[in-house]
């Protein structure tokens, strides 16, 4: 099983600021990685497939890079609505597990 | 509109079965694979296998193999996940999703249902 390990476990950012947010691949997974969004009480949402490749409707403020092991997530502007948990996937290999999760909190 | 409808709340205990269901609205789930995902509360998500509803191929994690099985009927576009013995332990949400792509056997989970909350107290 390729283990997911994500940091920080908590991001304490202002609105109008940048965060980013890493994923790493305990092997590589190629471009194998999706990022998700969770908010409270709902179930998770698509945002990147393909390691950097926006999902439908995703606003254009969030980024994914990296290929390999090393993977980000960078949301160039917090919005109110971007505070939230968010996860990484690899899709590379069965299982195809999440990583721990990084939750985005207003500073 | 195309979307994932699970079946309802559950509360057990422990000891009994439970079979609960993800249907696919709007469209045929066919030609995906669908796949169950465990949040227990206040922790994050745990991938936990996936069937192909073309041919019930299934895959499981080995965190999970043994203690669940997933089961489809294609003819009614529904992907299932059951317990024969339910613990405490299991007291989770647990949600359905269907990969980006049909066919796509290694792929993001496109589409999620809304989640199922599975109770189990005695």
């Amino acid at each position: 099983e390729i283990v997911m390990t994500q940091s920080p476990v908590t991001l304490s950012v202002s609105p109008g600021e940048r965060a980013t947010l890493s994923c790493r691949a305990g092997q590589s997974v190629g471009s194998n990685l999706a990022w998700y969004q969770q908010k409270p009480g709902q179930a998770p949402r698509l945002l990147i497939f393909g390691a950097s490749t926006r999902a439908t409707g995703i606003p254009a403020r969030f980024s994914g890079s990296g290929s390999g092991t090393e993977f980000t997530l960078t949301i160039s502007s917090l919005q109110s609505e971007d505070f939230a948990v968010y996860y990484c996937q690899q899709y590379n290999n069965w299982p195809h597990r999440f990583g721990g999760g990084t939750k985005v909190e207003i500073k | 509109e195309v979307q994932l409808v699970q079946s309802g709340a559950e509360v057990k205990k422990p000891g009994e079965s439970l079979k609960i269901s993800c249907k696919g609205s709007g469209y045929s789930l066919t030609n995906y694979w669908i796949g169950w995902v465990r949040q227990m509360p206040g922790t994050g998500l745990e991938w936990m296998g996936i069937i192909y509803l073309g041919d019930s191929d299934t895959k499981y994690s080995p965190s999970f193999e043994g203690h669940v099985t997933i089961s489809a009927d294609k003819s009614i576009s529904t992907a299932y996940l059951q317990w024969s013995s339910l613990k405490a332990s299991d007291t989770a949400m647990y949600y359905c999703a269907r990969h980006k792509y049909s066919t796509s056997l290694h792929d993001a989970f496109a589409i999620w249902g809304q989640g199922t909350m599975v109770t189990v107290s005695s």
